[in-house]
This record gives structure tokens, C-alpha cells and sequence, in this order.
């Protein structure tokens, strides 16, 4: 079966700091990739996807993703975060053999101002 | 376009009570999943239902059960409730769902709380 672990369960950064969370699936098949983030009562919004291609990926928000598929990994980055990026953030998976979309548990972030 | 749409909000229930959630997609999507959310598990697949048919299921107890409509319009009913049901229940839906190159989109979530 399909599993999605998020190393960071709580990061936090001041302002301005680099970001980069770490996340890793295990399937062994080919896979469609996900960050999604859900802002303080606020509903699940979609960061990025991977499905092909150049493995570096640009998001909204000055977010972007590298898929590296010999670490099963799909780290988020980015250069200098904000305040408003205080959040959590969820890395999901699915293979593209037509499993449902699998989520690691989140990574809360905080950023002081 | 509207986007996913679940009602109700919030709801209370009683221990042994049974619920019933709805969810409608985006209009076009044909997939719509649902998902447990709660502090401690994060966001837990629960079933998936593309054209009326039940694609995929997670690990839950048979008290949850869900069904989609042929408007792709879908339901999830829990019965017996229980304390730990309480949880955020999330629905998404998307164009084809499975392994498809399509994102799903998020609804607000109804939040359960069962005393």
C-alpha cells in the first residue's frame, strides 16, 4: 500500500528564512505528486503538482518542488518565507495506476514577523 | 464555476446516532473522495467514487459508507457514531480522480462532533 511520511511535524522560521520540507512516499510504481497547503480556517488549496517532465517544479507563492525518484522524494522549497505563509502544508500522493490520493499526516508552519 | 460544496458546516450528534454528509463537486468532476481529517491523523482516505461506483476505499470500518449520485453529487453516511468520529470530514472532487493527470479540488469540510 501506498504511505506518505512528512518529516517535519512543526517548523519554525522568522521571516525572510529559507524553507524546505521534507516528504517521501513509497510505491514502486510511476506517481502523480502533491503539495497542498491549508492556510488558519481556511479550506485545502493545491501549491504544486508534479505529473512528468522536469523534475523541478514551480508552485504559487514563490513555492517550488524537486522530485528526485531515487530518494522517493518531493521536497517543498522556498527561498525566503512570510508571514502569511503560516500554514499547514500536506504532501500527497497518487499512483498513476488509478490508487486514491494518499496524504502524509502535515507539517505545521509557523513564521514570526 | 462554484466550487466543491458541503453541507452542512457543523454538526453535534449523540454517541450511537447516525450521520449523513453531503458533498457536491464542481460541476463536470465525475470523482469525488472523502477524507477524515483530525489532529493527530492528518487527512485519512475513506472511500472514492467515480460515476457511481465505488473505486477505492481506505481502511474504515464498515459504519462508514458513502454513495454517489448520477449527478456525481455525493453522500457519506456514519452510523453507530462514536466519540472518536469526531474529526473535520473533507470532500474532494476531481475530473477523473484514480491516477489521472488531474488535481483534486477541496471543499470547506463539515465539522463532526459527536458528545
Amino acid at each position: 500500500a501506498q504511505s506518505v511520511s512528512q518529516h517535519n511535524h512543526h517548523v519554525i522560521l522568522s521571516e525572510a528564512a529559507s524553507l524546505e520540507l521534507g516528504c517521501n512516499y513509497s510505491y514502486g510504481g510511476t506517481v502523480n505528486l502533491f503539495w497542498y497547503v491549508q492556510y488558519p480556517g481556511q479550506h485545502l488549496q493545491l501549491l504544486l503538482k508534479y505529473f512528468s517532465g522536469d523534475p523541478l517544479v514551480k508552485g504559487i507563492k514563490g513555492f517550488e518542488a524537486e522530485f528526485i525518484k531515487s530518494k522517493f522524494s518531493f521536497n517543498l522549497r522556498k527561498p525566503s518565507v512570510q508571514w502569511s505563509d503560516t500554514a499547514e502544508y500536506f504532501c500527497a500522493v497518487n499512483a498513476k495506476a488509478g490508487t486514491a490520493l494518499i496524504f502524509g499526516k502535515g507539517t505545521t508552519l509557523s513564521v514570526s514577523s | 464555476k462554484a466550487g466543491v460544496t458541503q453541507t452542512p458546516r457543523y454538526l453535534i450528534k449523540t454517541r450511537g446516532q447516525q450521520v449523513t454528509l453531503s458533498c457536491s463537486p464542481i460541476s463536470g468532476h465525475r470523482s469525488v473522495s472523502w477524507y477524515q481529517q483530525t489532529p493527530g491523523q492528518g487527512l485519512q482516505f475513506l472511500f472514492e467514487y467515480f460515476s457511481e461506483t465505488q473505486r477505492n476505499k481506505g481502511n474504515f470500518p464498515g459504519r462508514f459508507s458513502g454513495r454517489q449520485f448520477s449527478n456525481s453529487r455525493s453522500e457519506m453516511n456514519v452510523s453507530t457514531l462514536e466519540l472518536g468520529d469526531s474529526a473535520l470530514y473533507l470532500c474532494a472532487s476531481s475530473q477523473t480522480g484514480g491516477g489521472a493527470r488531474t488535481e483534486a479540488f477541496f471543499g470547506q469540510g463539515t465539522r463532526l462532533t459527536v458528545v
